[in-house]
């Protein structure tokens, strides 16, 4: 199964500041890389699929890049609705795995 | 308006049953490929199992495999989870997942409980 490492596992920045999130996959996956967002008490929500590309109705303060092994997850300018879990996920083959998740928080 | 409404969660001993359900509108279900994915409590995602829009092929996580069988019914635009032999690490949120394309989930539910405790 492919494993996939994220980093942090947590985090704490401004309001205002540019973050980012990356996420490492044991093996090549191309582009099959998702990421998710789950607020507290909330359903996971798509926001970016395919490394990068951005799901409609997301802000575009959210962008992702990368290919391979190595992903990257940037909010260019924290909100504090921003508050949440955020998890990379692979589509590249049976069976799909998920990062173990960073939680953001604000300072 | 996609909804996905899962119900059927409760607290069941170690080495029970449980059947999932999840009641699909706002999209044409029949089209879809559809998941479930748990959550345990204060822990990150975990994908559970998949089934392709008419049911023909399955897959599930290693986890599972052998105990849960995924369904679905197309005229009545459900998706079922059949839960056997359960542990208490089994326990968990469990979301009815649509796939839009090849393993992207566009659309959760808000999940149902199961709890396994003696």
């Amino acid at each position: 199964d492919i494993q996939m490492t994220q980093s942090p596992s947590s985090l704490s920045a401004f309001a205002g500041d540019r973050v980012t999130i990356t996420c490492q996959a044991s093996q090549d996956i191309s582009n099959s890389l998702n990421w998710y967002q789950q607020k507290p008490g909330k359903a996971p929500k798509l926001l970016i699929y395919d490394a990068s590309s951005l799901e409609t109705g997301v802000p575009s303060r959210f962008s992702g890049s990368g290919s391979g092994t190595d992903f990257t997850l940037t909010i260019s300018s924290l909100h504090p609705e921003d508050i949440a879990t955020y998890y990379c996920q692979h589509n590249d083959r049976l069976p799909y795995t998920f990062g173990q998740g960073t939680k953001l928080e604000i300072k | 308006e996609v909804v996905l409404a899962e119900s059927g969660g409760a607290v069941v001993q170690p080495g029970g049953s449980l059947r999932l359900s999840c009641a699909a509108s706002g999209f044409k279900f029949n089209d879809y490929t559809m998941h479930w994915v748990r959550q345990a409590p204060g822990k990150g995602l975990e994908w559970v199992s998949l089934i392709n829009w008419d049911g023909g092929s399955t897959s599930y996580a290693k986890s599972v495999k052998g105990r849960f069988t995924i369904s679905r019914d197309n005229n009545e635009q459900s998706l079922s989870l059949q839960m056997n032999s359960l542990t208490t690490e089994d326990s968990a949120l469990y979301y009815c997942v649509k796939d839009i394309n090849s393993g992207v989930l566009d659309y959760w539910g808000q999940g149902t409980r199961v709890t396994v405790s003696s």
